[in-house]
């Protein structure tokens, strides 16, 4: 089946730095999804993108759609604390359908005050 | 803001026995889907269900595995027999017509003993 690759696996970061990740495919996506995920919760949509080479952005969060449509990134800037969790990235694959969406192994953010 | 609602967060049940998941989805949406999380794994889709029938299911979801909408706001996941495997937190999601983005509730705990 599709996979995505999500990379870095996981990060230890200084309070206010950038934080940069990213997922990739060898599969054709029509949409790319960052969702957050906190211990115990489900995951919390962030960033919808949809259009190749698209960039979004939802306050200090970032994310585009590769013009490959074969990746995305997510860039977090000037993190907090509450930053800290599980980003995953999904998307539905081309020729897919709606609501099944692929999911990474996902990005698990530290944060030292 | 509306959201999607599970019940039980944490349920016990010993292998074989029957369990049904419930999920009440955002009023106005028509797609719901169950995805299931293994402890410290990534995401992955079960089912799709659209218009009263399921739309596409995944290898995972197996003959013990059934959805029903049993009235005009439930949505619920049985499974007929568990195995220990089965342990896993299941997320119920929903969206709306022609919109990719999900959107998950927080999750039940199913742990099979």
């Amino acid at each position: 089946g599709q996979q995505l690759n999500q990379s870095p696996q996981s990060m230890f970061i200084q309070e206010g730095e950038d934080v940069s990740m990213n997922c990739t495919s060898s599969s054709i996506f029509n949409t790319w999804l960052w969702y957050k995920q906190d211990p115990g919760e489900g995951p919390v949509l962030l960033i919808a993108l949809y259009k190749a080479g698209e960039l979004t952005s939802n306050g200090r969060l970032t994310a585009q759609f590769g013009i490959t449509r074969k990746d995305s990134f997510l860039n977090i800037s000037a993190s907090i604390p509450s930053d800290v969790g599980i980003y995953f990235c999904a998307g539905t694959v081309y020729g897919g359908s709606q609501g099944n969406l692929i999911f990474g192994k996902g990005t698990k953010l530290s944060v030292k005050p | 803001e509306p959201e999607v609602t599970q019940t039980p967060s944490h349920q016990v049940t010993q292998m074989g026995q029957e369990v049904i998941l419930r999920c009440v989805p955002i009023s106005n949406h028509l797609y719901f889907y169950w995805y299931r999380q293994i402890l410290g794994q990534k995401v992955e889709f079960l089912v799709s269900f659209y218009n009263n029938e399921i739309s596409e299911k995944s290898e995972i979801f197996d003959d013990q595995f059934s959805v029903e909408r049993p009235d005009g706001s439930n949505f619920t996941l049985k499974i007929r027999s568990t195995k220990l495997e089965d342990s896993a937190m299941y997320f119920c999601a929903s969206s709306d017509l022609g919109a990719t983005e999900a959107f998950f509730g927080q999750g039940t705990r199913l742990t099979v003993v």
